[in-house]
């Protein structure tokens, strides 16, 4: 059963613009949420966390959202650039899944020129 | 840093041979993680390592599937024997620490024939 859902598995958006990544989890107890980007023929690095006790963290053009009550988080890219385009996994954890992160299946990401 | 070192990168098998990836870690890193990528499942956590002891293994799927980890710096993982259904690309990470973020390698990519 997936704890972490990405519902969306590919994206498209235009350079400049916004693109907004989405990600649902079920386990209430996670606590602790990571964003990695995956280019092809390579493995995933990280790009952004966020704990539980905030709702909000930027770092650059990347923001991450988290609404524990609707447990949901999003990945914000602003503005959106050619070199973005790449895979995107979120994944979670918390203090009763045993020290492992769960993961996403991933959404595809297509930054158009 | 060289980063995670993984090999081979590509695995051309027949159906009931043994195959074995190898990983090393990042230096000073005390966790390894292997995982393994589909379509359907997205990054499966296979099993992990805290300073080389095996800490838990639920996602392995079959006992055709093992590892081990003889020191900090090398750990195998092995499957004998191999099926068609064991195709996927299969990543090592390792961590410093649970909490903090997983520094993958590049993958190895099984095709099981």
């Amino acid at each position: 059963d997936q704890q972490v859902k990405q519902n969306s598995p590919s994206l498209s958006v235009q350079e400049g613009r916004i693109s907004i990544l989405n990600c649902d989890y079920t386990n209430s107890m996670f606590d602790y949420f990571l964003w990695y980007k995956k280019y092809p023929a390579e493995g995933p690095t990280f790009l952004i966390s966020i704990s539980s006790i905030k709702d909000k963290n930027e770092d650059g053009r990347f923001t991450v959202f988290l609404n524990k009550s609707a447990k949901h988080l999003s990945l914000h890219i602003v503005p959106s650039q050619p070199g973005d385009s790449a895979v995107y996994f979120c994944a979670a954890s918390g203090s009763n899944t045993g020290n492992q992160f769960y993961f996403g299946t991933g959404t595809s990401l297509t930054v158009i020129p | 840093d060289a980063g995670v070192i993984q090999s081979p990168r590509h695995e051309v098998t027949e159906m009931g041979q043994e195959v074995t990836l190898r990983c090393k870690p990042i230096s000073g890193h005390d966790y390894l993680f292997w995982y393994r990528q589909t379509m359907m499942r997205g990054l499966e956590l296979l099993i992990y390592f805290n300073n080389n002891v095996p800490i838990d293994d639920s996602g392995m799927p079959e006992d055709r599937f093992s590892a081990k980890m003889p020191n900090a710096s090398f750990s195998t993982l092995k499957i004998q024997p191999s099926e068609p259904r064991d195709s996927a690309v299969y990543f090592c990470a390792s961590s410093r620490q649970r909490s903090y973020e997983q520094y993958f390698g590049p993958g190895t990519r099984l095709t099981v024939t």
